[in-house]
């Protein structure tokens, strides 16, 4: 079963454009990940926020986390062709998850050159 | 250092049939998860393998199998396969206790 939803499912924009993806979570956890995953092809890892962090930034990228709320934020600035891909947030993984990973359901992000 | 690698990257099977796939993981990377990927159920946890024991088992039946070897390379198999079971499926490994996983480039099989 998936962990949470994402929105939009879908997301169409213009290179240079920001792209924002939302993803909400049922559990109480101790991080979450953001992964990139290119045509059908494996995941990459893009950033890791832990649960006693609010924001976290990595080049183009800010994450932020509201655990109160349950719910996390992937902003993508000044996007380009390349960036397109489908973007999941993922929760677990280390401790005692052992190796589990739960994701969201994605969002397909699509940037027009 | 090498990434993950899935062997085979593609595979076509009819039902009934077996399957085994194969995932060698980053060097000195212990622990290997698997993953199954479709476009209905999204990507769900397979099951995971630390020093060739099985820590962690998803909600899939018990025709989906693993082990991984001394070495740290895992395999999977499905037996009687169904055309549900046409999916990507994904390996990642990861240092032990540590959240971040790097994934394969994933093995897509179609039953047919």
């Amino acid at each position: 079963s998936q962990q949470g939803e994402e929105d939009p499912q879908a997301l169409s924009i213009q290179e240079g454009e920001n792209a924002t993806m939302n993803c909400s979570y049922k559990t109480s956890i101790n991080n979450l990940q953001w992964y990139r995953q290119n045509s059908g092809r494996g995941l990459v890892h893009l950033i890791l926020i832990r649960s006693n962090e609010r924001e976290k930034h990595s080049g183009r990228l800010r994450v932020t986390l509201d655990t109160s709320k349950k719910s996390s934020s992937l902003l993508i600035t000044a996007s380009r062709a390349a960036d397109t891909a489908s973007y999941f947030c993922a929760t677990g993984g280390g401790g005692t998850s052992y190796g589990k990973l739960t994701f969201g359901q994605g969002t397909i992000l699509t940037v027009h050159p | 250092k090498a990434g993950v690698t899935q062997t085979p990257r593609y595979l076509i099977k009819t039902r009934g049939q077996q399957v085994t796939l194969s995932c060698s993981p980053i060097s000195g990377h212990r622990s290997v998860s698997w993953y199954q990927q479709t476009p209905g159920q999204g990507l769900q946890f397979l099951f995971e393998y630390f020093s060739e024991t099985q820590r962690n088992k998803g909600n899939f039946p018990g025709r989906f199998s693993g082990r991984q070897f001394s070495n740290s390379r895992s395999e999977m198999n499905v037996s009687t396969l169904e055309l549900g079971d046409s999916a990507l499926y994904l390996c990642a490994s990861s240092l032990p206790s540590r959240e971040t996983q790097y994934f394969g480039p994933g093995t897509r099989l179609l039953v047919l």
